[in-house]
């Protein structure tokens, strides 16, 4: 079963709108953290922000925002008033406990202007 | 602070040649992971070392792939011999510690795109 899923494959998104790029996971344990990375076309992973399973507030870093919903395990990444500098492949991903991140298939985000 | 350093960025091999990447990561890091990222997948984890000792190398194809990093610092990561399924990006990125669930980032360089004809 896939443990990290990614539902959308492309998306679009008109310049200065907010987009939500879903993640929900699979897992049974109860200390976990969840990422997300955006991999322009240049190829390098950026860290853009990070929850942790017993984090009580949803994750915010400047523009990006993580909807966390812990019943229904999904670890939304909210990008607030997009730039054409967004666009980009997105990548939700998953540690439990000390083991290696488990990565998503991605989102490629196309922000038009 | 200097970033996550890879080289060469690309490469262009036929079967059954062999190929090294290396990577420098950044200073003071303990940690350094080697992934492969085939086109329209995420990454996948080849080998994780702590300083210079493998951690984790369950999903590194040892009878082709191999590698080290001498005197826990700069790593490099062969293929011998290439096969056509081994075209991917192959991404190092590095992390201060690998240790917990604190929010600590891997730093990933900008990769080494690798076409195996």
């Amino acid at each position: 079963a896939q443990k990290i899923t990614q539902t959308q494959p492309g998306m679009f998104v008109q310049e200065k709108e907010a987009v939500t790029l879903d993640c929900t996971y699979d897992t049974s344990d109860q200390s976990y953290g969840l990422f997300w990375y955006k991999q322009p076309s240049s190829g390098e992973m950026i860290f853009l922000i990070y929850q942790g399973s017993y984090d009580e507030q949803n994750a915010t870093e400047g523009r990006y925002s993580l909807n966390f919903q812990k019943a229904r395990k999904s670890a939304n990444l909210v990008i607030s008033a997009s730039q054409l500098g967004d666009s980009a492949m997105y990548f939700c991903a998953m540690r439990e406990g000390n083991r290696k991140l488990i990565w998503g298939l991605g989102t490629s985000l196309a922000v038009n202007p | 602070e200097a970033g996550v350093a890879q080289s060469p960025r690309y490469k262009i091999i036929e079967k059954r040649q062999s190929v090294a990447f290396w990577c420098n990561p950044i200073s003071g890091h303990a940690t350094l992971y080697w992934y492969q990222q085939i086109l329209g997948q995420g990454p996948k984890l080849l080998i994780q070392f702590q300083n210079n000792g493998v951690v984790d190398d369950s999903q590194l194809p040892k009878d082709r792939f191999s590698a080290e990093r001498l005197k826990g610092v700069d790593s490099t990561l062969k293929i011998q011999p290439a096969k056509l399924e081994d075209s991917a990006v192959y991404l190092c990125a590095s992390a201060r510690t690998s240790g917990g669930l604190s929010s600590y980032e891997q730093y990933f360089g900008p990769g080494t795109r690798l076409t195996v004809t």
